[in-house]
């Protein structure tokens, strides 16, 4: 069955450092998305993407974060200066339309500390 | 505003039936969805609403009134491998298929 693989499961950095999270959707999927859930909370949307564009961000989602679909099979996350509240596990998800097969996977999630 | 709120904990016996309920506030929804999150993992799909009524799916059923803002996750036969966090979500209208979680439901099946 396919599934949803991020890489690095887990990811330790220094405050200030940048960071970039990498996510390979299902194969078929045409709309991808990042979420977070800081330890003990909800999982917290951040982007979703389609067509090579945001379809939607939230406040979480300022200028220090950035997605990218660099070739045909990557999604990544950027955070270009990572705060000591960016630690939390970063999910990957992806859904193969946006109606009522909209489904989304998660993948297994990146571990993120920051220092 | 939005807002989804679902029970934090439950307890319930092996071979028993429990139900998870949630209700949410959206002005755009656009589908109920369920997860189940073991500890450190990521959230797997376990049911999907979009109109009112029961969906079945094998030991697991999820209902939704939408006039109502209500869902609920039944389980049945309950199996010790369901101890887990039960997370519900709705789907926002707009673009871009964002989820809203709840807070999830931790649920302790015992002997």
């Amino acid at each position: 069955e396919p599934e949803v693989t991020q890489t690095p499961s887990h990811q330790v950095t220094q405050m200030g450092q940048e960071v970039i999270l990498r996510c390979v959707p299902i194969s078929n999927h045409l709309y991808f998305y990042w979420y977070r859930q800081i330890l003990g909370q909800k999982v917290e949307f951040l982007v979703s993407f389609y067509n090579n564009e945001i379809s939607e961000k939230s406040e979480i989602f300022d200028d220090q974060f950035s997605v990218e679909r660099p070739d045909g099979s990557n999604f990544t996350l950027k955070i270009r200066s990572t705060k000591l509240e960016d630690s939390a596990m970063y999910f990957c998800a992806s859904s193969a339309s946006a109606g009522s097969q909209g489904t989304q996977y998660f993948g297994p999630g990146t571990r993120l500390l920051v220092l | 505003g939005q807002n989804i709120d679902q029970p934090t904990e439950m307890t319930a016996t092996e071979g028993a039936i429990v139900q998870i309920n949630c209700t949410y506030q959206t002005s755009g929804f656009n589908g109920l969805f369920w997860y189940q999150q073991h500890a450190g993992e990521a959230p797997t799909f376990l049911s999907y609403n979009v109109l009112d009524g029961l969906e079945e799916k094998g030991r697991f059923s999820s209902f939704l009134s939408r006039s109502k803002g209500y869902s609920y996750l039944l389980l049945k036969e309950l199996q010790m491998k369901d101890s887990a966090s039960y997370l519900c979500a709705f789907r926002s209208t707009g673009g871009g298929n964002k989820l809203t979680f709840g807070t999830g439901t931790q649920l302790k099946v015992e002997l």
